[in-house]
């Protein structure tokens, strides 16, 4: 049973563009999301999180988006440059101190 | 600051045998957790520590095992491989736990079970 959800498993996007990111969830005990950005050979770097009590936080070019009821968080990157291709997790925790990550997506940016 | 670091980078065993993978953070961190990464897959927790001396089972803990003597090292043994074990596996730690919980990972071990 998959709590954490990425549909789609692959994402293009030209540079300069806005890549959105998707993942739902199913556990409404989650009540913390995060974002890990992970390069080939390399482990997930922590990008930008999110605590259930907001519905947005943004760092610079990255914004996550929170909608408790829909149960649904996006990650928007803007402007999208090729350095930013990567495979991007969700993942959420609870008050378990453990984090529950979706399958990843692949961002692509082209020149 | 050389941050999570795991040895070895790559390992092939035959079935049946054992081995340690280290991981090793300089962060001071209490909390401490080993991942596997199948292809296609997202990460899964195997076992998790709060601190030295105190370690519990993750989503996936069978076929492995851990100990926490230090803050600093968190070793994760399997004991009898099997094909699928084959995994790249990642060590995390992290300051606490909730939700300032940021995980720092280390570069994975990628290990092949013939």
């Amino acid at each position: 049973d998959q709590q954490v959800k990425q549909n789609s498993p692959s994402l293009s996007v030209q540079e300069g563009r806005i890549s959105i990111l998707n993942c739902d969830y199913t556990n409404s005990m989650f009540d913390y999301f995060l974002w890990y950005k992970k390069y080939p050979a390399e482990g997930p770097t922590f990008l930008i999180s999110i605590s259930s009590i907001k519905d947005k936080n943004e760092d610079g070019r990255f914004t996550v988006f929170l909608n408790k009821s829909a149960k649904h968080l996006s990650l928007h990157i803007v402007p999208s440059q090729p350095g930013d291709s990567a495979v991007y997790f969700c993942a959420a925790g609870g008050s378990n101190y453990k984090l529950t990550f979706g399958k990843g997506t692949l961002l692509t940016v082209n020149p | 600051n050389a941050g999570v670091t795991q040895t070895p980078k790559f390992r092939i065993l035959k079935i049946g045998q054992s081995m340690t993978l280290q991981c090793t953070q300089d962060m001071n961190h209490n909390y401490m957790y080993w991942y596997r990464q199948d292809p296609g897959m997202g990460l899964k927790l195997i076992y998790y520590s709060v601190g030295a001396g105190i370690t519990d089972k993750g989503e996936v803990p069978n076929g492995y095992n851990v100990s926490r003597s230090t803050t600093e090292d968190f070793p994760l043994r399997l004991e009898l491989a099997a094909p699928s074990q084959t995994s790249v596996y990642f060590c995390a730690s992290s300051r606490q736990g909730g939700d300032t919980d940021t995980q720092y990972f280390g570069p994975g071990t990628r290990l092949t079970v013939l």
